[in-house]
């Protein structure tokens, strides 16, 4: 079982639609979560943080439920320029990171 | 300020080459990881360096991959003998500390072996 797993995708969803994605991982023991965000052909860059209580950063919503070891990320009012991969990190003593969902926001 | 810098941006080499990819990390950043991306697929750690301590080498594929870091800046990862399925986009990253340290990547060096 690999130690991250996320739905591949694509999610095709119209502009200022809400959109949510989840990603489960394997090691109980991981201490901290992250999703980063890649365009194509471009290097990841960190979205947000995930943290116990969940966090909010706008239109983005992270959460985090431990007790079934998954992670969601909640993006709302959708926008053409959130067209990308989403990727689902954790981390043990280094980072480990998912294959990522893509996302295409069409007009 | 200056991000994480690749080079060479693209590389083509035979089959049986070595090659030599370059990293510099953000000035002040302990840390400094490798990653390889195929086409369509996820990040797959190779490497990774924090300050003195011994390279964290569990990540890489074969006794052709090795990496070196000079002085706690740059680093250097060098493929031997390079094979087709050795394609890929190499990723450096580097990070304030480890653990949870939001990690800056760099461009990448795209590498086609022919």
């Amino acid at each position: 079982r690999k130690e991250v797993e996320q739905d591949p995708g694509p999610f095709n969803v119209p502009e200022g639609a809400t959109v949510a994605f989840n990603c489960t991982y394997s090691n109980s023991a991981s201490q901290s979560f992250f999703w980063y965000r890649q365009d194509c052909r471009k290097e990841p860059k960190l979205l947000m943080s995930v943290y116990s209580s969940g966090n909010e950063d706008g239109r983005f919503t992270a959460q985090l439920n431990r007790a079934s070891q998954y992670i969601s990320l909640l993006i709302r009012d959708s926008k053409l320029s959130d067209s990308a991969t989403y990727l689902c990190v954790l981390n043990t003593d280094k980072l480990i990171f998912g294959t990522g969902t893509r996302l295409q926001v069409f007009p | 300020g200056a991000g994480v810098s690749q080079s060479p941006s693209n590389k083509v080499t035979e089959k049986g080459k070595d090659v030599e990819l370059r990293c510099d990390p953000i000035s002040g950043h302990t840390a400094l990881y490798w990653y390889r991306q195929s086409l369509g697929q996820g990040l797959e750690f190779l490497i990774y360096f924090q300050g003195n301590s011994a390279p964290d080498k569990s990540g890489l594929p074969s006794d052709r991959f090795s990496a070196e870091r000079t002085g706690g800046s740059v680093s250097t990862l060098t493929i031997q003998r390079t094979q087709q399925e050795d394609s890929a986009v190499y990723l450096c990253a580097s990070s304030f500390g480890t653990g949870g340290d939001e990690q800056y990547f760099g461009p990448g060096t795209r590498l086609t072996v022919t």
